[in-house]
């Protein structure tokens, strides 16, 4: 069956443009998680859905970044007014329960020039 | 807070040579420990986690709750255990906590 799915792959930018990630995950799975991974790093929280819900967004590094999950299924993280220090790997990931083994995607590469 | 550190930024052994690539964490409950891998041109997934205790790939991980520690091992390394590996935390309702990963080599 397909994995979770990013799109776009990469994604460049100017700094103080607005992008938008989107996440495909796996049909039926409840919980969808988005990190970002900079260079040197391992994945970074960022939020969590349950649902349609956020059921944590404390790693949202600031209120420029936004994700929402309207059906439960797609979610798109959204980015305003984007910064150089944005740029970084975005990751993905879904679970068929909360907090057990999560599926990642191959990720969103985005440079902010 | 919660931490996962991973002393190593890379690790290079010969094939056939034992492998230890080291994590520690700080917290102070009953955690959830995990190791993720994420081989060249593929994406992050889950190689092991503790509470299942079992050898995935010839690896494996013991949870030393007094080292606070969940160094991940395997006797013979191949060529394709090549990877960048991720030690990971998790409690409770918290988000997964993630090392900076180390970055194994395998020699031939």
């Amino acid at each position: 069956g397909a994995g979770v799915s990013q799109t776009p792959s990469n994604k460049v930018t100017e700094k103080g443009k607005y992008v938008e990630l989107r996440c495909d995950p796996i049909s039926g799975h409840t919980a969808l998680y988005w990190y970002r991974q900079s260079l040197g790093q391992g994945p970074e929280f960022l939020i969590y859905f349950q649902g349609t819900g956020a059921a944590d967004d404390s790693g949202l590094p600031n209120d420029r970044f936004f994700a929402v999950r309207p059906e439960g299924s797609v979610s798109t993280l959204k980015i305003q007014r984007t910064e150089r220090g944005d740029s970084a790997v975005y990751l993905c990931a879904s679970s068929p329960l909360s907090q057990n083994e999560q599926f990642f995607g191959p990720g969103t590469r985005l440079t902010v020039l | 807070a919660q931490r996962v550190t991973q002393p190593e930024k890379l690790l290079s052994v010969f094939k056939g040579a034992p492998v230890e690539l080291k994590c520690n964490y700080s917290y102070s409950g009953s955690p959830e420990l995990f190791w993720y891998v994420q081989y060249s041109r593929q994406r992050l997934q889950l190689l092991l986690r503790h509470i299942s205790r079992e050898s995935i790939k010839g690896f494996t991980a013991d949870l030393n709750k007094g080292e606070t520690s969940f160094h991940l091992k395997k006797p013979f390394a191949q060529e394709e255990d090549s990877a960048m590996y991720y030690c990971a935390l998790h409690s409770g309702n918290t988000p997964l906590v993630f090392g900076k990963g180390t970055r194994l080599s395998v020699i031939a």
